[in-house]
């Protein structure tokens, strides 16, 4: 069973650039949550898609953006980068049932540092 | 606006050790889950308690569920190197599509 892969695992950036991070559910997960976790915190929830439409967001700026594709990977966007967006970007794939989001099922993450 | 707290954020301790872990709220939550992090890599399940006053027991480690399901905590007997990493808690509310977490413990055990 393949795992949740996440791509890139470190990147640099300027401020005011733009960024794909790029995320590989498991193997039969309909699901993915994207989570912004600044040093010495815990994740915060960015957003959720399920079945490629976005169901719910977390306090974020519209700058923040995604996508679910048909085989249910997912991409995270962010523009106009500021120096605060520097953190690791983990996603987590699981398969939604009815209300429940269930077990998640997290990437190593993707490392941003925006300068 | 902090939802969870976690005590203490870190802890230093030789192996052998017991310890304990808290996490603490004013909200009422559906499921709490406990994660390990370690470095690089991102967090990976422990447990997840669901009924008020649940006990789990996964090995050394032990996790209780608050009466109201406001609180949790992991104990840790004989703690070991291997047991080294941050130790979040994040707490679910019931549809909601997301986790919201504690800042974490970060425990060093120490040989």
């Amino acid at each position: 069973e393949t795992g949740v892969t996440q791509s890139p695992t470190h990147l640099i950036k300027t401020r005011g650039q733009q960024v794909t991070l790029r995320c590989s559910s498991q193997s039969g997960h309909n699901t993915v949550s994207w989570y912004q976790q600044a040093l010495g915190q815990g994740p915060q929830f960015i957003f959720q898609y399920y079945r490629e439409e976005e169901n719910g967001r977390g306090n974020f700026p519209p700058r923040f953006s995604g996508l679910q594709f048909p085989n249910y990977s997912s991409e995270l966007n962010v523009n106009a980068l500021e120096l605060d967006d520097s953190a690791l970007y983990l996603c987590a794939s699981s398969t939604r049932d009815r209300d429940a989001t269930g077990e998640l099922f997290f990437g190593e993450g993707s490392r941003l540092t925006v300068l | 606006t902090q939802l969870l707290e976690q005590s203490p954020q870190f802890l230093s301790i030789q192996e052998g050790e017991n310890l304990t872990v808290y996490c603490n709220s004013s909200s009422v939550f559906s499921s709490l889950q406990w994660y390990r992090q370690e470095p690089g890599e991102g967090p990976v399940l422990l447990v997840t308690v669901v009924t008020g006053g649940e006990v789990k027991k996964l090995k050394r480690l032990t996790f209780q569920f608050g009466d109201a399901r406001k609180d949790s905590s992991l104990h840790i007997t004989a703690a070991q190197p291997g047991d080294t990493g941050l130790y979040l808690c994040a707490g679910e509310k019931g549809g909601s599509e997301k986790l919201v977490f504690g800042k974490g413990t970060k425990l060093t055990v120490n040989p």
